[in-house]
């Protein structure tokens, strides 16, 4: 089993610039979701996904889009990005309703120059 | 809203040492869950421990245990006998039931020298 892979594992960009960071988990899990991380500030949910075309906001997701077309997928874009959204980013899943465990992939560290 | 307090930022011990992460946490609800993780220098998450709201009793793994005191609302973590090994930073997260989504503390950072 792979888990959760993230892709890219490192990126910059330049402000204003737009990407998609991928997610992808093979535990066929319904629950996905996307935190960022920032010195000091914990772990920070952006949006998440109860399942394959739902999706909804978490604390802080001013500048982020998602969309959930299948179980598997879960991508994170940044439609136009700001030196603010340099971060290291985290994608997770579990089974759902259970309060299962999430299960993080790597992460992707994020540079906005 | 729920909210996860971990007060101690750094905490530095000599190899050997006993070590306790204190966690406090708030919420509204009656059912809740509390989950600790790691994320070692290497910068993965790995999950710990989950506990519901209607277990306290304490639990322990190896040179881990964990102290859950519904009256204090604190989900404090021990690690007896701490190794370099166990330099990471550790997170404490609280859910609400039937929800997977992860109220996470600021976390502790541990640092354990030789």
């Amino acid at each position: 089993n792979a888990g959760v892979t993230q892709t890219p594992k490192f990126q910059v960009l330049k402000t204003g610039q737009s990407m998609t960071l991928q997610c992808a988990q093979d535990m066929n899990h319904e629950y996905m979701s996307w935190y960022r991380q920032d010195p000091g500030m914990g772990l920070r949910l952006i949006h998440y996904s109860v399942g394959a075309g739902i999706t909804d906001q978490g604390e802080v997701p001013n500048g982020y889009n998602v969309s959930r077309s299948t179980t598997e997928d879960f991508p994170l874009r940044l439609l136009s990005a700001a030196p603010s959204q340099t971060s290291v980013y985290f994608c997770a899943s579990s089974y759902g309703t259970d309060n299962s465990p999430l299960h993080f992939g790597n992460g992707t560290r994020l540079t906005v120059t | 809203a729920q909210k996860v307090t971990q007060a101690q930022t750094e905490i530095s011990v000599v190899e050997k040492e006993d070590v306790t992460l204190d966690c406090v946490y708030e919420t509204r609800d009656t059912t809740y869950y509390l989950f600790w993780y790691k994320q070692p220098p290497s910068g993965e998450l790995v999950f710990l421990i989950r506990r519901n709201s209607f277990d306290e009793q304490n639990e322990i793994s190896g040179r881990y245990s964990w102290n859950f005191q519904k009256s204090t609302s604190s989900f404090n973590f021990t690690i007896t006998a701490s190794q370099v090994v166990d330099s990471a930073v550790y997170f404490c997260a609280l859910s609400e039931e039937g929800y997977s989504t992860l109220t996470f503390g600021k976390g502790t950072m541990l640092l354990v020298s030789p």
